[in-house]
């Protein structure tokens, strides 16, 4: 069973930089798969944040892309979010998922997804 | 990037009822699309990939359908536990991108 768990700080200030981790269990992230992060502000819609594979290559959201970074370490299984210059507006929870794709004509993965991690960005 | 527009953005029925939603696509996106079921507090759940299959698990009384712009999440027949909001997401191409959501309430 793929089991996914965010981590991190859940009050960051205001102009600093928000990272979180999000810890994979029950499937090498090494095998395939683009991982992703997903925020929901508080009372709000889903928004798509970015996702990576295990080879690095990265999509981002155009409208965050500037403050943005994600990373991966095959070697401990969990990928990573840095999120700089954090508003208020960036209070959220806080997803990551496995994002999915088409492979050999089979729609694989866009299935499993961590609890969620709220972020309040605050002073 | 591709914009997914949800209607209704919220809806009030009863249990026994059949419902349906449904997403739009500002371009085509083949089947390329998921539906999800969230309640308050949760992670959202996946209840239909690939616009049309339904994921292990989760009660007949929901389907999907569509391809190219235009998709639909039926619940044939409304039990309490499926008051809840609702979600489509395109896997077409990245940007990923979400609807705007539909809010199910209990009449």
């Amino acid at each position: 069973q793929v089991q996914l768990q965010e981590s991190g700080p859940g009050l960051v200030k205001p102009s600093e930089t928000l990272s979180l981790t999000c810890a994979v269990s029950g499937y090498p992230i090494s095998t395939g798969y683009f991982w992703g992060w997903v925020r929901q502000p508080p009372g709000k819609g889903l928004e798509w944040i970015g996702s990576i594979y295990q080879s690095g290559i990265t999509y981002y959201n155009p409208s965050l892309q500037s403050r943005v970074t994600l990373s991966v370490d095959t070697s401990k299984n969990q990928f990573s979010l840095k999120l700089s210059s954090v508003t208020a507006a960036d209070t959220a929870v806080y997803y990551c998922a496995r994002d999915g794709h088409y492979y050999d004509g089979r729609f694989l993965g866009g299935d499993y997804w961590g609890p969620g991690t709220l972020v309040t960005v605050s002073s | 990037a591709i914009q997914l527009t949800q209607s209704p953005s919220s809806l009030s029925a009863s249990v026994g009822d059949r419902v349906t939603i449904t997403c739009r696509a500002s371009q085509g996106i083949s089947s390329a699309l998921a539906w999800y079921q969230q309640k308050p507090g949760r992670a959202p759940k996946v209840l239909i990939r690939d616009a049309s299959n339904l994921e292990s698990g989760v009660p007949s009384r929901f389907s999907g359908s569509g391809s190219g712009t235009d998709f639909t999440l039926t619940i044939s027949s409304l039990q309490p536990e499926d008051f809840a909001a609702y979600y489509c997401q395109q896997f077409n191409s990245y940007p990923r991108t979400f609807g705007q959501g539909t809010k199910l309430e209990i009449k």
